[in-house]
């Protein structure tokens, strides 16, 4: 079955980089998108970016400067690197499967960041 | 960027009532509109896609309309287990966006 798990630290410094690693199972990372989306602590959703595919990337242009995604296949995980943290960086992020049309079918639980000293 | 507009924040219902939820489209979406339920300390899950079309596994109580960038979910006769927050979220262009989300309390 299909599944994706978010992993990487609870806690991480202001400025620092946040590194976090999603896992996928059930399906092929070169057959399917997956889209990294946060969401703060009682708000709404918030698209940051997407692994296409085919191996390139997008992303949100507010978070273009800070956000780098990437992939290693064998492994079946997709990569999300932040930097500069702030404490409005506080929040869960989400891996999620995209569909053919850009929705998302499967999401991963979600893992909370507190950044914070 | 695409705005979607949803309404009401919050609501408030009984067991066995019907319910809808709205959004609106700053621009046409061309039906490209989806629904997901959360329940707290959950991740989102999808309910509906294409505006109106049930995803697997979904029950057939829960559907999806539109009309013009107007687009409705519907829950009727609701259930204990419908509690949750719902957003929807357009899939028609990038970024996709989501709408502010609509928090369903049942009496």
């Amino acid at each position: 079955q299909v599944q994706l798990k978010e992993s990487g630290p609870g806690l991480v410094q202001p400025s620092e980089t946040l590194s976090l690693t999603c896992t996928v199972s059930g399906f092929s990372l070169t057959s399917y998108n997956v889209h990294w989306v946060r969401q703060p602590p009682g708000k709404g959703l918030e698209w940051m970016g997407v692994m296409w595919s085919g191996g390139s990337t997008d992303y949100n242009s507010a978070l273009k400067s800070r956000l780098s995604i990437s992939r290693d296949t064998s492994k079946n995980q997709v990569f999300l690197k932040m930097n500069s943290l702030q404490s409005e960086d506080t929040t869960t992020y989400y891996c999620a499967r995209g569909s053919y049309n850009n929705y998302f079918d499967y999401w991963g639980q979600g893992v909370m960041v507190t950044v914070s000293s | 960027d695409i705005q979607m507009t949803q309404s009401p924040a919050s609501l408030s219902a009984s067991l066995g009532e019907t319910v809808t939820i709205e959004c609106l489209a700053s621009e046409d979406i061309y039906s490209n509109l989806a629904w997901y339920q959360q329940k707290p300390g959950k991740s989102p899950q999808l309910l509906i896609y294409d505006a109106s079309s049930l995803q697997d596994g979904v029950p057939s109580r829960f559907s999806g309309s539109e009309s013009g960038t107007q687009y409705s979910l519907e829950i009727n006769s609701l259930q204990s287990e419908d509690a949750a927050t719902y957003f929807c979220q357009q899939h028609h262009d990038y970024p996709p966006t989501f709408g502010g989300g609509t928090k369903l309390e049942l009496k």
